[in-house]
């Protein structure tokens, strides 16, 4: 099975500068999908970013950008010109093609918190 | 269109008591996803469907039946609540095809007492 791990359940930034947010998972696939996800206060899991693992270039949304690392197993988030609208939990995801079988949909890392000082 | 909207928003039940969650979109999407959202952990997939009159496990299924006799609509069931099944549960759909994303719903707190 697919593991997803977040090992910063916190992170703090001062507004306008640029913060990472880790991630690391385990598979098998040679073919996958990998995402953040952002989810505020009111709870709404909004789509930030994602990356295909068999494109190399890493997946970039105007100040949002991945590290990706696919030999690591590693999927940064790097959040520049951090703003206080960006304060919420990120979630790093997983979705394998399951062309050999197994359960559908996203798999999720516990989550990062990000606080956003003024 | 309204995305995915799911009812109710909020809910108190009792333990044993029974109650469905309704899941609808107006995307014609044919993937349907129940998640389950806990204090300090991600979602984690309860069941899923991959269209009209199909239904499959997920990680954590135990306790829930779900039904799909509509394409637009995904029903989630707990027969017997449990103060274990208190919880954000969260819907979601995308249309076929491994590159889609899945679209969420708003989410609805569930509290079994």
């Amino acid at each position: 099975a697919q593991t997803v791990t977040q090992s910063q359940p916190e992170m703090s930034v001062q507004e306008a500068e640029t913060v990472t947010l880790s991630c690391t998972y385990d598979t098998s696939e040679s073919d996958y999908y990998l995402f953040w996800y952002k989810q505020p206060p009111s709870r709404q899991m909004i789509l930030v970013i994602r990356q295909e693992a068999y494109k190399q270039q890493n997946a970039t949304e105007n100040r949002f950008s991945v590290n990706f690392q696919k030999a690591a197993k590693s999927f940064s988030l790097k959040i520049s010109d951090s703003q206080l609208g960006d304060a919420a939990m990120y979630f790093c995801a997983y979705r394998g093609t399951y062309s050999g079988g197994g359960a559908d949909g996203l798999t999720f890392g516990k989550g990062t918190h990000l606080i956003i000082q003024p | 269109n309204a995305g995915v909207t799911q009812t109710p928003k909020f809910r108190v039940l009792k333990t044993g008591q029974s109650m469905t969650l309704l899941c609808a979109q107006d995307m014609n999407h044919e993937y349907m996803y129940w998640y389950r959202q806990d204090p300090g952990m991600g979602l984690r997939l309860i069941h899923y469907s991959v269209g009209e009159g199909t239904t499959a496990k997920g990680e954590v299924p135990d306790g829930y039946n779900v039904s799909r006799l509509k394409k637009q609509n995904f029903l989630l069931g707990l027969e017997s609540a449990a103060p274990s099944q208190t919880s954000v549960y969260f819907c979601a759909s995308r249309l076929a095809g491994v590159r889609n994303e899945q679209f969420f719903g708003p989410g609805t707190r569930l509290t079994v007492l």
